[in-house]
């Protein structure tokens, strides 16, 4: 199976901070790998996936980058609204797996 | 719009059997794969199953396989997790989402998950 380590397991930053979630790949998964939120209690919510793209409707302060092994989450304007867990995920091989979560904080 | 809305939770004990339904609307079914996810309490996401728009392929989790089966019916528009011989590490919030076609490769498709539902809760304890 993949592994997927997401580092920091948890930050804490204040609004209007830029923030940079880190994830990495046990093998090379190329861009195939997605971004999701989740806020305590909810569902997730999809973010980005193919490592860059952002999903429909999501705020254009969200960027992923990245292929192969490493891969990014910028926030580049944290607002209140932002403090929540962020997962990645790839679906370069199955099964599918997730990072472990990043929780940011204030 | 777009919803998922599962249900089929509850207590269950060690070994019994219990089937999540998964209700879809606001979109063509049909057309779509569907995965469930799952989280256990604390914990982070854990991917469980994925079943293709026409229920041609699937996939379980090694930590379900035999036990869990994935199915759906796209004239009930309905996804369902049929879970058997449940253990107490099963306790969790389980997740349908939908899945849009991402890519195939060496005869496997993949999906993202684009949309998901509020969860239904399985507790699994005598």
């Amino acid at each position: 199976d993949i592994q997927m380590t997401q580092s920091p397991s948890s930050l804490s930053a204040s609004v209007g901070d830029r923030v940079t979630i880190t994830c990495r790949a046990s093998q090379g998964i190329s861009n195939y790998l997605a971004w999701f939120q989740q806020k305590p209690g909810k569902a997730p919510k999809s973010l980005i996936y193919a490592a860059s793209s952002l999903q429909s409707g999501v705020p254009s302060k969200f960027s992923g980058s990245g292929s192969g092994t490493h891969f990014t989450l910028t926030i580049s304007s944290l607002q209140p609204e932002d403090f929540a867990t962020y997962y990645c995920q790839q679906y370069n091989t199955y099964p599918l797996t997730f990072g472990g979560g990043t929780k940011v904080e204030i | 719009q777009v919803q998922l809305v599962e249900s089929g939770g509850g207590v269950v004990q060690p070994g019994r059997s219990l089937r999540l339904s998964c209700a879809a609307s606001g979109f063509t079914f049909s057309s779509y794969a569907m995965h469930w996810v799952r989280q256990a309490p604390g914990k982070g996401l854990e991917w469980v199953a994925v079943m293709a728009f026409d229920g041609s392929n699937k996939f379980h989790a090694d930590s379900v396989k035999g036990r869990f089966t994935i199915s759906r019916d796209n004239s009930k528009n309905t996804l369902y997790l049929q879970m058997n011989s449940l253990r107490p590490e099963d306790t969790a919030v389980y997740y349908c989402a939908r899945g849009p076609l991402l890519y195939c490769s060496g005869g496997s498709c993949y999906y993202g998950m684009d949309v998901w539902g509020q969860g239904t809760t399985v507790t699994v304890s005598s």
